[in-house]
């Protein structure tokens, strides 16, 4: 069954830094999208991506945040200047086309922040 | 109004019995309504999904029951197995964009 591929698994940088999440969504997927999951919490929306560019994103993505396509392959979250409070798990997800609605999620990178 | 508010947080169910978990939105927009199963350090996987031109979807052991009028929506787990213990995630889409709204999240455990 197809999957999406995240890395790293577990990410540990120092307050500060900037990070950079990487993800492979399924290959004929159309749509992607990251959400974040504090510890213990529920899961939280952060942006959507179609057609190379930004669909929609949440108050969370502020400008701390970008995403980008850099290949027909790859989807990356890059986090500048991380704080304490990002600190959380990362999932990538991927949907096939618009009238395709499930999503199919990644096994995350949990990020530390220190 | 783009919440989804999901009960209880908790659950404790005897293997092969009945587990329960509701959830209500409010935005009348959404229109899609998928359960997601989450075990300890994986990503939600899609367990079973409804829109609301139904009132219940079954797959197996899961059963999704929609209450239109109410905002209404839960899923049943006949059965429960051991193997069910996980955190589920109710969630509502909308929009062309399709971003999910999710639960707060129930912790199922089934006894042996």
């Amino acid at each position: 069954e197809p999957e999406v591929t995240q890395t790293p698994s577990h990410q540990v940088t120092q307050m500060g830094q900037e990070v950079i999440l990487r993800c492979v969504p399924i290959s004929n997927h159309l749509y992607f999208y990251w959400y974040r999951q504090i510890l213990g919490q529920k899961v939280e929306f952060l942006v959507s991506f179609y057609n190379n560019e930004i669909s929609e994103k949440s108050e969370i993505f502020d400008d701390q945040f970008s995403v980008e396509r850099p290949d027909g392959s790859n989807f990356t979250l890059k986090i500048r200047s991380t704080k304490l409070e990002d600190s959380a798990m990362y999932f990538c997800a991927s949907r096939g086309d618009s009238l395709s609605y499930g999503y199919t999620f990644g096994s995350g990178t949990r990020l530390t922040v220190v | 109004q783009q919440q989804v508010k999901q009960s209880p947080q908790s659950l404790i169910v005897q293997k092969g019995g009945i587990s329960i978990i509701n959830c209500a939105y409010e935005n009348t927009a959404f229109d899609y309504f998928p359960w997601y199963q989450q075990f300890p350090g994986k990503g939600p996987a899609l367990l079973i999904a409804i829109r609301p031109d139904v009132s219940e979807k079954k797959e197996g052991r899961f059963t999704i029951s929609f209450n239109k009028s109410a905002k209404q929506f839960s899923l049943h787990i006949m059965d429960s197995q051991p193997g069910d213990s996980a955190t589920y995630f109710c969630a509502a889409s909308a929009g062309s964009a399709r971003q999910l709204t999710f639960g707060s999240g129930t912790q199922l455990t089934v006894l042996p």
